[in-house]
């Protein structure tokens, strides 16, 4: 069983749509959990992070934390254009500093 | 601030040469790390330091690849004998620890082997 693990996609959506992003990982101790979205030949960028169970909102995103079912998601509101790219879910493994990445889920997002 | 500084950009070498990747963290952070992106295998961790220390080197493939970080503001990931299997982005990235902090990416390395 991979740590991170994520739909690979392509996601479509239209715009002004909700688009919802999906990852499970495996190590129960884990604390802390990141979105980060990446453009084509970008590098990856932070979105979001969130420790606690629950939601946490900002702008237009929401991310959601369920450590009970090791699940943790990424909504986007009123989805753009812009917002075409490629979502990486990151992990802390245990309590330490190491930072395991899913292989990503590439969400289109059309006019 | 300047934020993760990778070196070169861009690289295209025979199979056989000697490739060496260079990264000046944020100042002030004091954990690097190393990634290495593909289509097949997406971002996998390296190795990772803190405080100039490697922490865990579990994911260097094999001997042929070496990493290090002689101070707070350098480090290098070299690989030696190349191979056109190594051909993927190589990325930086710093954070300041403990745990749970976010980690900030260079710009990558994109390294091509023939």
């Amino acid at each position: 069983q991979k740590e991170v693990e994520q739909n690979s996609g392509p996601l479509s959506v239209p715009e002004g749509a909700i688009a919802s992003l999906n990852c499970t990982y495996s190590d129960r101790g884990s604390q802390s959990f990141f979105w980060y979205r990446q453009y084509s030949g970008k590098s990856p960028e932070l979105i979001m992070f969130i420790y606690s169970n629950g939601d946490k909102e900002d702008g237009r995103f929401t991310a959601q934390l369920n450590k009970a079912s090791q699940y943790v998601s990424l909504l986007i509101r009123d989805s753009q254009p812009s917002d075409s790219a490629t979502y990486l879910c990151a992990v802390n493994i245990g309590q330490t500093d190491k930072l395991i990445f899913g292989t990503g889920t590439r969400l289109q997002v059309f006019p | 601030d300047a934020g993760v500084i990778q070196s070169p950009r861009h690289e295209v070498t025979e199979m056989g040469q000697e490739v060496t990747l260079r990264c000046k963290p944020i100042s002030g952070h004091n954990s690097l790390f190393w990634y290495r992106q593909t289509m097949m295998r997406g971002l996998e961790l390296l190795i990772y330091f803190n405080n100039n220390v490697p922490i865990d080197d579990s994911g260097m493939p094999e001997d042929r690849f070496s990493a290090k970080m002689p101070n707070a503001s350098f480090s290098t990931l070299k690989i030696q004998p190349s191979e056109p299997r190594d051909s993927a982005v190589y990325f930086c990235a710093s954070s300041l620890a403990p745990n749970g902090n976010t980690i900030y990416f260079g710009e990558g390395s994109w390294l091509t082997v023939v």
